[in-house]
């Protein structure tokens, strides 16, 4: 068990630019999670995924924001035309049964500055 | 948004002492979690309570849950400069978790 693993851990971009980040669960868990964290707060929850379904997304994640789950392994978040705003670290997480009931084990994150 | 919020913001102490955090939420919940994070890195697990239980423990750590009061605690004994981080609580009613605010502990030697 290697853990949740998030790449790239950093990205520096341009405002306007696409930038798309990576996560690989737990290889036996069937939930995964995207959460966005900003400085001095606790994560936001943006969306999250059973198997390759994409089953609730937050109201954080504007038009410009994407994910996918294509085979209920390893999941993007891709950011497209990237403000300031985006400026955060986005956390991975998985789970083996519904975070309702099980733990959910986070990555270490990606943190994203856009210039 | 953020369910609730830890108290206090900020928490100093030395060495083997014992630390105290708490958290209120808002909403009911089917269990509440507790989460460390050191400066930049990303959250480790720290236990899970469910709203059936009262207290759980786990090692030097202490968790209450009071579901009448919305609010939980989280005692860490005879700390350590390790235990510097800061200490997130989140509780989940569907299943995404809502974090709170969290404590930056500092652990003096």
């Amino acid at each position: 068990d290697t853990g949740v693993s998030q790449n790239p851990r950093h990205k520096i971009t341009k405002r306007g630019q696409n930038v798309t980040f990576r996560c690989d669960p737990i290889s036996e868990h069937n939930r995964l999670y995207w959460y966005r964290q900003t400085l001095g707060q606790g994560p936001e929850f943006l969306t999250y995924f059973q198997n390759e379904a994409q089953l609730e997304k937050s109201r954080l994640l504007s038009d410009r924001f994407s994910a996918e789950r294509p085979k209920g392994s390893f999941s993007t978040l891709e950011i497209q035309r990237t403000e300031q705003g985006d400026s955060a670290m986005y956390l991975c997480a998985s789970s083996q049964t519904g975070g309702s009931r099980g733990t959910q084990y986070f990555g270490p994150g990606t943190r994203l500055t856009v210039l | 948004s953020q369910q609730g919020e830890e108290d206090p913001q900020a928490l100093s102490i030395q060495e083997g002492e014992n630390a105290t955090m708490n958290c209120s939420y808002k909403t009911s919940i089917n269990n509440l979690q507790w989460y460390r994070q050191n400066s930049g890195r990303g959250l480790v697990h720290l236990i899970l309570i469910r709203s059936n239980e009262r207290e759980k423990h786990s090692g030097r750590l202490r968790v209450t849950l009071d579901t009448s009061k919305k609010s939980s605690s989280l005692l860490i004994t005879a700390s350590r400069a390790a235990d510097t981080a800061s200490y997130f609580c989140a509780t989940a009613n569907t299943d995404k978790l809502i974090f709170g605010t969290g404590t930056r502990l500092q652990v003096f030697p």
